[in-house]
């Protein structure tokens, strides 16, 4: 089945400053990545997602990178905020109804 | 839409208990996950239902859980009996492309 790794696991950024999360996936047939944003106590929210027939998508602050060849996507925040404070999931699916495989998250934190 | 919806947000049950986890899906939405997060082992994927039909459930833990999704709009997920060890935050999910998740059941088993 497919294994999704994520990296790192924690990062700090000061304010102002770009942040990248990694991920690599293992299921050649996955051709959905979605990214997840989860604020302490609350649900994982969709930030946004990329499918295999894009190689980077964007939108304001956030964008998401696609190498299939490589299998592996990436998540670039710019002039990150306090706000962009959270954990941040990557996930990739064969399809968006079969089930995503979630990687283990990464905790964010911008320093005002 | 008020999206996914759970409840209860919050149990506290004593071991040997029966719990049941509830959730109503996104109207529409053809694909309901359960999902469980710990710290140690992050969102696993416990089953999922395609038109209410269950499709996989090899990351339901032990015979103790159980799902039933009856009709399109409501599922369940039930421990019996309950264990420490199930104490985490249970997620419900559902969507057709995109996965949209409900609030969350913190469970907690003493």
């Amino acid at each position: 089945g497919e294994n999704v790794e994520q990296h790192p696991s924690t990062l700090s950024v000061q304010e102002g400053d770009s942040a990248v999360i990694k991920c690599t996936y293992s299921d050649s047939a996955s051709n959905y990545f979605p990214w997840y944003k989860q604020e302490l106590g609350k649900r994982p929210q969709l930030i946004i997602d990329i499918r295999s027939n894009v190689g980077e998508k964007k939108d304001q602050r956030i964008a998401v990178t696609l190498n299939k060849t490589a299998k592996h996507f990436s998540l670039h925040i710019t002039e990150t905020q306090p706000e962009d404070s959270a954990v941040y999931f990557c996930a990739a699916s064969p399809s968006g109804n079969t089930p995503l495989v979630f990687g283990k998250g990464t905790r964010l934190s911008v320093i005002a | 839409d008020a999206g996914v919806i759970q409840s209860p947000r919050h149990e506290v049950t004593e071991m040997g208990q029966e719990v049941t986890l509830r959730c109503k899906p996104i109207s529409g939405h053809n694909s309901l996950f359960w999902y469980r997060q710990t710290m140690m082992r992050g969102l696993e994927l416990l089953i999922y239902f395609n038109n209410n039909v269950p499709i996989d459930d090899s990351g339901m833990p032990e015979d103790r859980f159980s799902a039933k999704m009856p009709n399109a709009s409501f599922s369940t997920l039930k421990i019996q009996p309950s264990e420490p060890r199930d104490s985490a935050v249970y997620f419900c999910a559902s969507g057709t492309v995109e996965a949209f998740f409900g609030q969350g059941t913190r469970l907690t088993v003493v």
